[in-house]
């Protein structure tokens, strides 16, 4: 049963304490991101991988940071840096990352809530 | 900056009727687009798409249509159904990522 995995569904954390999420991919797709949504927004584009071992900013980089040592695995920390951290967190994936043609497949999300 | 808008934020429609969806975008870079759907508390789902160098692609009761030269695309349901409530997200596509419109809110009343 192939898809992607986010644990845990709900957080919550103390301001100032940093937290990481949890995004699991068994689709071997190469391509992974981290997109957060707000009320009223659209998902904005945090960080993505092409490859393992490489990763690269999105549009909202600020107080984030993530890993890619495996290529079933995309870890996010939301850092004690990040002004506004509570927010809903969505991981995706697709093939390649690289033709606009890969479909990216998203995750259930994790609602974060900083107390 | 925002390139991709989608400036209704909710639609209503009656079951069996049609639904129009629709989105603008500014950047000319975009060589794909997407529609996702959206349930509250879950991940969006992917919908259908089309390529910049074609005007309609369907599937189903789903059809999207571009202008380029307008820089819009729509997303037809037709016929709507109760469980196509949801919010619906557009999307360009530029070197393999994604800009998300704000999305809108579909109300598909039986």
């Amino acid at each position: 049963d192939g898809g992607i995995t986010q644990s845990p569904k709900y957080l919550f954390r103390k301001e100032g304490q940093n937290v990481t999420l949890s995004c699991e991919q068994n689709l071997n797709h190469d391509a992974m991101y981290w997109y957060r949504q707000d009320p009223g927004q659209g998902l904005r584009l945090i960080y993505y991988s092409q490859i393992v071992n490489d990763f690269q900013k999105g549009d909202i980089a600020e107080g984030y940071s993530v890993s890619r040592e495996k290529k079933e695995s995309f870890p996010l920390t939301v850092t004690s840096a990040q002004k506004n951290p509570t927010a809903f967190y969505l991981c995706a994936s697709s093939i390649t990352g690289t033709y606009d043609t890969d479909t990216q497949y998203f995750g259930p999300g994790t609602r974060l809530t900083v107390l | 900056d925002q390139q991709v808008k989608q400036n209704s934020p909710s639609l209503s429609v009656q079951e069996g009727r049609i639904s129009i969806l629709n989105c603008d975008y500014t950047n000319s870079m975009f060589d794909y687009f997407l529609w996702y759907k959206k349930y509250p508390a879950e991940g969006p789902t992917f919908l259908i798409s089309i390529s910049s160098i074609k005007d309609k692609n369907e599937d189903g009761r789903f059809t999207v249509f571009l202008n380029k030269s307008a820089k819009h695309l729509s997303l037809h349901i037709v016929p709507s159904q109760p469980g196509d409530s949801a919010v619906y997200f557009c999307a360009g596509a530029s070197y393999g990522k994604l800009t998300f419109g704000q999305g809108t809110i579909l109300t598909v009343h039986p």
